[in-house]
């Protein structure tokens, strides 16, 4: 089955204690992408990936995170949480840009006290 | 600069009612990738609709249709005949061609009461 697997499902930590939430993908694709939901913000886009070892910057990048080693996985890395990254997090990967629709993972509810 | 405007924040139809989602996106792009996702209570993001930029072509899936309109920067979606398991949160993307990024709207929460 298709899918896009993300772990934790839910977290709640402390300020300051690093944590990494994992994602992989089994679909083969070359691109990944995290996001960020807010109430009435809708998704914002954290970081993505194009390809292996290929990273940039979304539109919410600060305070996060990511790295591409494998093409499968594509880990969100908060070295130093605070409150305000209290959200859930979605990852999601597709075929190249505009080549198909983004495929999400279940979604991370992560608290930070 | 990119941005989708959802500007219903919530709407409430009572069932077997016509419902119309709008959004608004600007891109001075040519080339783009417009989509729509629902996501239920239970959370999941579900794909919905991908329209490419060159593709104004109306579409319609069974009781829902999308009308994109270059004209207007307007990609709106109409579910026929609403039922109660059309409630969820709806959004609406925008992907420029060439760029990784996506921008999506703040949703619109649909209630559709029995």
């Amino acid at each position: 089955e298709a899918q896009v697997t993300q772990n934790p499902r839910y977290l709640i930590t402390v300020t300051g204690k690093k944590l990494t939430v994992t994602c992989s993908q089994n679909m083969n694709h070359e691109y990944m992408s995290w996001y960020r939901q807010d109430p009435g913000l809708g998704l914002r886009q954290i970081y993505y990936s194009m390809n292996v070892e290929v990273t940039d910057k979304g539109d919410v990048p600060e305070g996060y995170k990511v790295s591409r080693k494998e093409k499968r996985n594509f880990p969100l890395i908060l070295e130093s949480p605070s409150p305000n990254q209290t959200s859930l997090y979605f990852c999601a990967s597709s075929l190249p840009t505009g080549a198909g629709e983004l495929f999400f993972g279940e979604g991370s509810r992560l608290t930070v006290l | 600069a990119q941005k989708v405007t959802q500007a219903q924040t919530e709407i409430s139809v009572v069932e077997k009612e016509d419902v119309t989602l709008d959004c608004v996106y600007e891109t001075r792009d040519t080339t783009y990738y417009l989509f729509w996702y629902k996501q239920p209570p239970s959370g999941e993001l579900v794909f919905l609709i991908r329209r490419n930029s060159f593709d104004e072509q109306n579409e319609i899936s069974g009781r829902y249709s999308w009308n994109f309109q270059k004209s207007t920067s307007s990609f709106n979606f109409t579910i026929t005949a609403s039922q109660v398991v059309d409630s969820a949160v709806y959004f609406c993307a925008l992907n420029i061609y060439n760029f990784n990024k996506f921008y999506f709207g703040s949703g619109t929460k649909l209630n559709v009461k029995p």
